[in-house]
C-alpha cells in the first residue's frame, strides 16, 4: 500500500518565484526519516533535503526548506527564488521499518517546470 | 565519493530470457534496494536487503528475485522476462538507520530495460 502521497502530479512556477510541493505520509512509528529527492532529465536521483522526525526544527538547505508537521504527517518542500535548473521530478520519500529492516518508500512524484 | 554502480545502462532482451541486473556499492552499506520507475507510478520497491544473504520483498516482487552473496553487490534477476517488465530500474544503498550516517541513500544512474 502506498504510504507516501504527493497530490500534485505537475506544477509550474516562474523563475525567481517561490513554489511549495506537498507530501503526506502514513506511519505509526515515532522515529523515522523523510527526504525530498530531485530527478533531473539525466535520471540521477539527487538528495535535496532530509528531516529526522525527532527534530522539531524544519530542515533548510540554501533555497530549499521544509515545513514538517509531524502531527498532521505532512512534509512539504518550499523552493525559493526558483531557477531554471530546478526543473525536474521531485520525489518525497520515507524510511519505515518492516520486520526489523528498513524500507525506503517513495511518492509518485511531482513534475516541476520553472518557466523563464 | 560514494559510488553506486549499475553495470548495464541500456539493455534489450527477448521475452522469456533470463535477465541479470547488477549493482555494486563501494561504501560498505548494509542496506541495498531495487526499484523500478514507470511514468505516473513513481518508484516502486521490488526487493531490498539489509545484510548479506538477507532479502525482503518490497511492494512488487512478482516476477523478480534477488541475490546478495557479498555485501557490496545486489543483483536483480528476472527469471523469464516479459514485456510488462520494460522499465527503468534503479538501485540504491545506505547505512542502517541506527547509524550516524544512516539517513542518506545513494542511487545508481539507472538501467533501462526493454523487453521485446
Amino acid at each position: 500500500a502506498q504510504t507516501v502521497t504527493q497530490s500534485q502530479p505537475e506544477m509550474s512556477v516562474q523563475e525567481a518565484e517561490t513554489v511549495t510541493l506537498s507530501c503526506t505520509y502514513d506511519t505509526s512509528e515515532n522515529n523515522y526519516y523523510l527526504f525530498w529527492y530531485k530527478q533531473p532529465p539525466s535520471r540521477q536521483m539527487i538528495l535535496v533535503i532530509r528531516q529526522e522526525a525527532y527534530k522539531q526544527q524544519n530542515a533548510t538547505e540554501n533555497r530549499f526548506s521544509v515545513n514538517f508537521q509531524k502531527a498532521a504527517k505532512s512534509f512539504s518542500l518550499k523552493i525559493s527564488d526558483s531557477q531554471l535548473g530546478d526543473t525536474a521530478m521531485y520525489f518525497c520519500a520515507f524510511i519505515r521499518t518492516q520486520g526489523g529492516s528498513e524500507k525506503l518508500v517513495f511518492g509518485k512524484g511531482t513534475k516541476l517546470t520553472v518557466n523563464p | 565519493d560514494v559510488k553506486v554502480t549499475q553495470s548495464s545502462r541500456y539493455l534489450v532482451k527477448r521475452t522469456g530470457e533470463k535477465v541479470f541486473l547488477e549493482c555494486v556499492q563501494d561504501m560498505d552499506h548494509e542496506n541495498m534496494f531495487w526499484y523500478r520507475q514507470d511514468p505516473g507510478l513513481g518508484l516502486r520497491l521490488i526487493y531490498f536487503s539489509y545484510d548479506v544473504k538477507m532479502k525482503e520483498k518490497g511492494d512488487i516482487p512478482e516476477g523478480y528475485s534477488v541475490s546478495r552473496e557479498k555485501k557490496e553487490r545486489f543483483s536483480l534477476i528476472l527469471e523469464s522476462a516479459s514485456t510488462n517488465q520494460t522499465s527503468m530500474y534503479l538501485c540504491a544503498s545506505s547505512f542502517s538507520l541506527g547509524s550516524a550516517s544512516g539517513n542518506t541513500i545513494y542511487f545508481g544512474e539507472g538501467s533501462w530495460l526493454t523487453v521485446v
